[in-house]
């Protein structure tokens, strides 16, 4: 199974600071078709996961800009600038290349 | 608007079977995959399976030879059954579309499943 390796486990950050999020992949994410299906989520307190970003990059919608996506192959990162309160949770990449489809272990968002 | 919504019993026996529903409104079941995924109590996401706009299946592994995904298109409502439940099955149960960018992009709200005796 592929495993993602999320890092840090846990980060501490101010109010209109920044987080990066790293997910590391024990494969390659490209799929046959060329298409690389990692995903990032969050999940706040008490709710189910919302989608952020699909395939990489591609912001879904709703979702500010202060969230991108970025990296290729098995490294990938998640940025969001200027943190607010509701960017609070556990953050989770998700790859959709390989069967079966795997979570990253998380990563919690706090303020600092 | 896409919604999905999950329901079943919250306590299940050990070795029993749970059987959930997704009961999904604002998509066509034939056009757009449901997966389900679970979350034990303070722990990570598992994906459980798919099915998949034309019916088809896939299941993870780990769970295949427990684990059956179903639908009725015309109720618009997907169904997990999964056989010989333990312990450590149990967990918040959730469904969500699989759609845009073939991410899984909309989620029901959860279902909680304890299993004990």
């Amino acid at each position: 199974d592929v495993v993602l390796t999320q890092t840090p486990v846990s980060l501490l950050i101010s109010l209109g600071g920044q987080a990066s999020i790293s997910c590391r992949s024990s494969q390659s994410l490209v799929h046959s078709n060329g298409n690389t299906y990692l995903h990032w989520y969050l999940q706040k307190p008490g709710q189910s996961p919302q989608l952020l970003i699909y395939q990489v990059s591609n912001r879904f919608s709703g979702i500010p800009d202060r969230f991108s996506g970025s990296g290729s192959g098995t490294d990938f990162t998640l940025k969001i600038s200027r943190v607010e309160p509701e960017d609070l949770g556990v953050y989770y990449c998700l790859q959709r290349t390989h069967n079966p489809w795997t979570f990253g272990g998380g990563t919690k968002l706090e303020l600092k | 608007q896409v919604q999905l919504k999950e329901s079943g019993p919250g306590l299940v026996k050990p070795s029993l079977t749970l059987s959930l529903t997704c009961t999904v409104s604002g998509f066509s079941l034939s056009s757009y995959g449901v997966i389900w995924v679970r979350q034990p109590p303070g722990k990570g996401l598992e994906w459980m399976g798919v099915i998949w706009g034309n019916g088809n299946t896939n299941y993870n592994s780990a769970l295949k030879s427990r684990l059956s995904i179903s639908r009725d298109t015309s109720k618009s409502q997907v169904f997990l059954k999964m056989n010989n439940l333990q312990t450590e099955d149990t967990a918040m149960y959730f469904c969500a579309r699989l759609g845009q960018g073939a991410a899984f992009d909309y989620w029901g709200q959860g279902v909680m499943v304890t299993v004990s005796s």
